[in-house]
């Protein structure tokens, strides 16, 4: 299957840092994306991981473990802003990337 | 440099009726993407365009078709409308198949089709 699986729901505070985790099909592996999508809006590109280990981005850093079929997404010194859906994704079969297999996503709720 | 627009942004129809939605993807990229977000089954792949030539489809009846044009714009079309198909579709460009490198997709704002 390509089932890609992270959390439905999280909330944190302003200032804390937060962890999303996502776990996928490893079969055909093709990088793994991270995209923010605020409410009513297209989704954003956040980071990108091929190889494992941690990438670093300002305050967001994406981590990934192929033999685990294992990421996350860190966000550091949370803002009120973060508050949008993170979606999860991994590239497709046949070598491409546009077309991206999605999680449902998980809806961070950052609170004061 | 402007960004993938898409055409129309809102747009009702009944179920039987047929649609066709327009993407306009970024100056300079190649490839274009499909997806259907609804809230049950998320984002979606749909179909993948390159140089006018359909890369990749997704898991969909064949109700739903595209096409992408030489220059590089795209529509697709769903006929036969379900209620089912009411969803945000989106439209992704990008520079195109890079072996070895991360390709970043561009999303378009989306289309937001209801079916009554």
């Amino acid at each position: 299957g390509q089932n890609i699986d992270q959390p439905t729901e999280m909330t944190a505070t302003e200032g804390a840092i937060v962890q999303i985790n996502c776990t996928y099909q490893t079969s055909g592996f093709n990088g793994l994306f991270w995209y923010q999508q605020h409410a009513g809006e297209a989704p954003t590109f956040l980071s990108y991981n091929v190889l494992d280990g941690l990438e670093e981005k300002g305050r967001f850093s994406s981590f990934l473990s192929r033999s685990k079929g294992y990421s996350y997404l860190l966000l550091k010194e949370l803002q009120m802003k973060d508050s949008a859906s993170y979606l999860c994704a991994r590239g497709g079969y046949g070598g491409s990337q546009g077309n991206l297999i999605f999680g449902k996503g998980t809806k961070l709720s950052v609170k004061p | 440099k402007a960004g993938v627009t898409q055409t129309p942004r809102y747009l009702i129809k009944t179920r039987g009726q047929q649609v066709t939605l327009s993407c306009s993807p970024i100056s300079g990229h190649r490839s274009v993407s499909w997806y259907q977000q609804t809230p049950g089954q998320g984002l979606q792949f749909l179909f993948e365009y390159f140089s006018e030539t359909q890369r990749n489809k997704g898991n969909f009846p064949g109700r739903f078709s595209g096409r992408q044009f030489s220059n590089s714009r795209s529509e697709m079309n769903v006929s036969t409308l379900e209620l089912g198909d009411s969803a945000l579709y989106l439209c992704a460009s990008s520079l195109g198949f890079i072996t070895g490198f991360y390709n970043e997709q561009f999303f378009g704002p989306g289309t937001r089709l209801t079916v009554l």
